[in-house]
């Protein structure tokens, strides 16, 4: 069965600044997906971005990238130029319909 | 394109009352998830349907719970006898499953059920 770890329950970060929030996973499967989620205080759920394990290219989107490193079993999400519109719960998920419990997300202006 | 609608939004119930929640999907979506969030948790993922077939519920509770996805209208989860612990935000949402993988799965508002 597929895992996916968040080891950060809360960080924060200054506006402006970069931060970096990581996630493990644990898979058997060879090619898979895995997504980040955004939560924000209306409790919405909102892709931030897609990564596909047979692509070695890491995924970006704006102000948001990953470092997918597949080996190490590891896709940390990398924002840049944080926004307080960013404030959110940030989730890590499988296409296995696995998630991580979250990293609260605060950036401070 | 309307997104994922969910209604109701807010839902109160009493102890050992049923509670029932509706999920449209997005137009073209034919594959349904209900995920649970407790408070200050993560989503656990509960059941995953295509319409009129159940294709994972290995997440449903064994008792009280249930869901549908009828080839018409929304797909239901439905709960029996709600308890206090049944509290949570449930959230649906729904994918156009491609090639036999899961795509990324568009989610609705939530709702958020609140037993007395």
């Amino acid at each position: 069965a597929q895992t996916v770890t968040q080891s950060q329950p809360e960080m924060s970060v200054q506006e402006a600044e970069t931060v970096t929030l990581s996630c493990t996973y644990d898979t058997s499967e060879n090619n898979y997906y895995l997504f980040w989620y955004k939560q924000p205080p209306s409790r919405q759920m909102i892709l931030v971005i897609r990564q596909e394990a047979y692509k070695q290219q890491n995924a970006t989107e704006n102000r948001f990238s990953v470092n997918f490193q597949k080996a190490a079993k590891s896709f940390s999400l990398k924002i840049s130029d944080s926004q307080l519109g960013d404030t959110a719960m940030y989730f890590c998920g499988s296409e296995k319909l696995v998630f991580g419990k979250g990293t609260k997300l605060t950036v401070n202006p | 394109n309307a997104g994922v609608m969910q209604n109701p939004r807010h839902l109160v119930r009493r102890r050992g009352q049923e509670a029932r929640l509706r999920c449209s999907p997005m137009k073209g979506h034919s594959h349904v998830y209900w995920y649970r969030q407790l408070p200050e948790e993560g989503l656990k993922f509960m059941v995953y349907l295509q319409k009129e077939n159940i294709i994972d519920e290995s997440g449903m509770p064994k008792e009280r719970f249930s869901a549908e996805f009828p080839k018409e209208g929304p797909s239901i989860l439905r709960i029996q006898q709600v308890v206090r612990g049944d509290s949570a935000a449930y959230f649906c949402a729904s994918s156009p499953r491609t090639s036999g993988r899961v795509n990324e799965q568009f989610f609705g508002p939530g709702t958020r059920l609140t037993v007395l």
